[in-house]
């Protein structure tokens, strides 16, 4: 399985924009991006997902190099509320029977701070 | 909707023990996954389902049984608990094969003496 590879913490200031990284060098050319995110004490959330194109949502945007073999994930302006720990996850096609099976890395850890 | 509800929140076993983890959906979904948090570490998929009566294998489903009698429910079996299951144990559910998003249950934390 491909793997990704991201920091293991990052601070931000709130309302400042945040740039998550995420290198994943060895991406097969159908896996997607998934982000997802998990608050403290919580399960996991979907952030975002990408396959070449950057994407938006009114959560983040995607922003995906044109190699693929890097993403970032980008919130805005980040609140107090982001704070929480944010998996990029690369994912098989729909279409190929894996639909079911996330693979989490550790994450990054992310601290906002007034 | 409730979403993806879980069953207990928190239960301390002992060694040998066996309990069931309940898990259950009120949004149709086919799809349904349990997966382990240990301390630290990311999810690790234990087992998971694609519809009622089919079940298979994840990463790590040694110790763990399912079934899935019903489109609703997913129970997890610890069949005689051990310390190295000690964990957070989240439930998840997706619409289908052709949906993107997974979504997951608050937890059960579950220490095993």
């Amino acid at each position: 399985d491909a793997k990704t590879t991201q920091p293991n913490s990052m601070e931000s200031n709130e309302e400042e924009p945040v740039h998550l990284p995420c290198n994943h060098s060895t991406i097969s050319g159908t896996d997607y991006i998934h982000w997802y995110r998990q608050l403290p004490s919580q399960g996991p959330e979907y952030v975002i997902h990408g396959l070449t194109s950057n994407v938006n949502n009114r959560m983040a945007s995607l922003a995906i190099a044109e190699d693929r073999k890097s993403s970032t994930l980008i919130l805005h302006r980040a609140t107090l509320r982001d704070a929480a720990v944010y998996y990029c996850i690369l994912r098989e096609p729909l279409n190929t029977g894996t639909a079911s099976k996330l693979t989490f890395g550790t994450g990054t850890r992310l601290q906002v701070t007034l | 909707n409730a979403g993806v509800t879980q069953t207990p929140k928190f239960q301390v076993l002992k060694t040998g023990q066996s309990m069931t983890l309940q898990c259950a959906q009120d949004m149709n979904h086919e799809y349904m996954s349990w997966y382990r948090q240990d301390p630290g570490m990311g999810l690790r998929l234990i087992h998971y389902s694609v519809g009622a009566g089919i079940t298979d294998q994840g990463e790590v489903p040694n110790g763990y049984n399912v079934s899935r009698s019903t489109t609703e429910d997913f129970p997890l079996r610890l069949l005689s608990a051990a310390p190295s299951q000690t964990s957070v144990y989240f439930c998840a559910s997706q619409p289908g094969q052709l949906y993107n998003e997974q979504f997951f249950g608050p937890g059960t934390r579950l220490t095993v003496l």
